[in-house]
């Protein structure tokens, strides 16, 4: 199973950076991680995703560690809207064998 | 452009009853899914369509049917509604060449 380790719950203040971890150490050479987040009850809301290489985007910034069994999901500037969970996800690129766990809900406290 | 809607927002169902959840995407997406949450659990994928009139199994598929009759639509049917089945259902969509899911507003169903 494309299983992920995230911790339950953090808390970080406003306007500092929020750096949530993930481990996927049985990923494989060709598959992706993906982070998502889920605001209250909507539906969830893709952030980033990536293979190798740290990526970086308008929402966030994704460091995968070179061995790629785990990786961190980093918000620069966190803001109460933040406030949600967050799920970090591997799979093949056809997204068919995701496998969503419990993710991590981030308190963005003022 | 609306994204991915859901038709309905709220239902609920006594058991033994059938109901059809619809949803469209205005985004000429080709892959389609539908997912269900429970308190204490992750999304679990239950069905999902790579195009137009093709669909799959995913991991929970047992109790539900699905049609892709247009690239727009994505049905989801509950032939015989359980209380096992009370669960918050949600429908995504992505094109084919990209890595990102769009996803509905969730329908909260709940059978007695």
């Amino acid at each position: 199973d494309a299983k992920t380790t995230q911790p339950p719950s953090m808390d970080c203040a406003e306007g500092r950076a929020a750096n949530l971890p993930c481990n996927h150490s049985t990923i494989s050479g060709n598959e992706y991680v993906y982070w998502y987040r889920q605001i209250h009850s909507q539906g969830p809301q893709y952030i980033i995703h990536g293979l190798k290489n740290n990526e970086t985007n308008e929402m966030a910034s994704l460091i995968i560690t070179e061995d790629r069994k785990s990786s961190t999901l980093i918000l620069p500037h966190a803001t109460l809207r933040d406030t949600a969970v967050y799920y970090c996800l591997w799979g093949a690129g056809n997204n068919r064998k995701l496998i969503w766990g419990l993710g991590t809900s981030l308190a963005v406290n003022p | 452009n609306a994204g991915v809607t859901q038709t309905p927002k709220f239902r609920v169902l006594k058991t033994g009853q059938s109901m059809t959840l619809l949803c469209a995407q205005d985004m000429n997406h080709e892959y389609m899914y539908w997912y269900r949450q429970d308190p204490g659990m992750g999304l679990r994928l239950i069905h999902y369509s790579v195009g137009e009139g093709t669909t799959a199994k995913g991991e929970v598929p047992d109790g539900y049917n699905v049609s892709r009759l247009k690239k727009q639509n994505f049905l989801l049917g509950l032939e015989s509604a359980a209380p096992s089945q009370t669960s918050v259902y949600f429908c995504a969509s992505r094109y084919s060449a990209s890595y990102e899911q769009y996803f509905g507003p969730g329908t909260r169903l709940t059978v007695t």
